[in-house]
């Protein structure tokens, strides 16, 4: 039982690039969400899925889309990276939304150029 | 607007003394908290929750506090041990918003 895992664990991109961040979960949650992590600012949720084909924005979702094409999977996209989008992006999922606990994966460190 | 304040950034304490971390929140809806510890290069993981019909939770060492008229909790470990040391965000929810709003976190250092 993998839980959560996050693909790749680092990358470095320029300005204008484009790239995809994969999450996979292996304990069927219906829930999935996408923060971000910047010092002094915490954990900010940039969007989320309650389920398999549905995705909702967070808190901070400029500059990124998200899809949910399999109930396991939940990928964050960056169309033009940006400077201000480096940061340390985490994955969690969660059983429901009583059950408030999330499962968070390793997370992946971006820096962009 | 911040939702979820920890105020202190840092916290140093002595091993087998007591560490409390505190976290304030302005919205009246949030009735579930939660506490999270991370470790450097991991994902935060779980470690005590409390609903808003209660006042007190306990786990072991850890124990959870919360002052709804102050809008305040807090997270007592006792004793402190070097394994905490860590970074623990205090996170927030309203019933049914599918998601967590967390505070910036205070980073836990126990000395020997």
């Amino acid at each position: 039982n993998a839980g959560v895992t996050q693909t790749p664990k680092f990358r470095v991109l320029k300005t204008g690039q484009s790239m995809t961040l994969l999450c996979a979960q292996d304990m069927n949650h219906e829930y999935m969400y996408w923060y971000r992590q910047d010092p002094g600012m915490g954990l900010r949720l940039i969007h989320y899925s309650v389920g398999e084909g549905t995705t909702a924005k967070g808190e901070v979702p400029d500059g990124y889309n998200v899809s949910r094409l399999k109930k396991q999977n939940f990928l964050l996209g960056l169309e033009s990276a940006a400077p201000s989008q480096t940061s340390v992006y985490f994955c969690a999922s969660s059983y429901s939304p009583i059950a408030y606990e999330q499962y968070f994966g390793p997370g992946t460190r971006l820096t962009v150029t | 607007d911040q939702q979820v304040k920890q105020n202190s950034p840092s916290l140093s304490v002595q091993e087998g003394r007591i560490s409390i971390l505190n976290c304030d929140y302005t919205n009246s809806m949030f009735d579930y908290f939660l506490w999270y510890k991370k470790y450097p290069a991991e994902g935060p993981t779980f470690l005590i929750s409390i609903s808003s019909i209660k006042d007190k939770n306990e786990d072991g060492r850890f124990t959870v506090f919360l002052n709804k008229s102050a809008k305040h909790l807090s997270l007592h470990i006792v004793p402190s041990q070097p394994g905490d040391s860590a970074v623990y965000f205090c996170a927030a929810s309203v019933q049914g918003a599918q998601k967590l709003v967390f505070g910036q976190g205070t980073r836990l250092t126990i000395n020997p």
